[in-house]
């Protein structure tokens, strides 16, 4: 099976990075993706790492290590339109290619 | 131009109903998924269809039961619906080209059983 763990408050404020680790055990692993969600909405992607290193896009990265398991999103120069859950994602590769969710991380970013 | 839709947006009904969600994408994708997330913001799989077959069946009651008339159309039929049913339910599509998965999701169908 599969499982993933992150934090789930974070708080930072405007202009600041802030960094949401996550870890995961699976059975079988492809890539880890990493969403966007406002109160509200509907999750919206942001990522994905299938090999070790980081990945940049704008003021978002992500870094995976297979090795350990672990990954995380790195937002800098936050804002306030930042707020939001964010939520990790394995996909496996052994069932279909299904992707299980973590619990999420919420975000509030302060003035 | 909505990648991917839902209907109806909001469903509010009495236990013991049946009910149904649509879900419809334009972006050419060949899996489609329904996902529930509780009050708790807990995002979980239920179904996903590739190419109109069923791949992934979590473990959920036989009172959902999913059906994907072509590759752009996933709908949803919940018999007997119960007061724990009430979730927010979010299609999504994703083509899987195996290298970078990005998966769309619709804006969700809110549903509360009274």
């Amino acid at each position: 099976g599969q499982s993933l763990e992150q934090p789930s408050e974070v708080t930072a404020v405007e202009g600041a990075i802030v960094q949401i680790n996550c870890t995961y055990q699976t059975s079988g692993f492809y890539g880890l993706s990493w969403y966007q969600q406002h109160d509200g909405g509907a999750p919206t992607f942001l990522s994905y790492n299938a090999l070790d290193g980081l990945e940049e896009t704008g003021r978002f990265s992500s870094f995976l290590s297979r090795s350990d398991s672990y990954g995380y999103l790195l937002l800098q120069e936050l804002q306030m339109k930042d707020s939001a859950s964010y939520f990790c994602a394995v996909r496996d590769d052994t069932n279909a290619g299904k992707s299980t969710f973590g619990d999420g991380t919420t975000l509030t970013v302060k003035p | 131009d909505t990648a991917v839709s839902q209907t109806p947006k909001y469903l509010v009904t009495q236990m013991g109903n049946d009910k149904s969600i649509k879900c419809e994408q334009n972006l050419g994708h060949d899996t489609m998924y329904w996902y529930k997330q509780d009050s708790k913001k807990f995002l979980k799989i239920m179904f996903s269809y590739n190419n109109k077959e069923l791949i992934i069946n979590e473990t959920v009651p036989n009172r959902f039961s999913p059906k994907s008339p072509d590759k752009a159309h996933l709908n949803l039929h919940i018999n007997s619906l119960e007061l724990g049913d009430s979730a927010v339910y979010f299609c999504a599509s994703s083509q899987e080209t195996g290298a970078g998965e990005a998966q769309y999701f619709g804006p969700g169908t809110r549903l509360t059983v009274l």
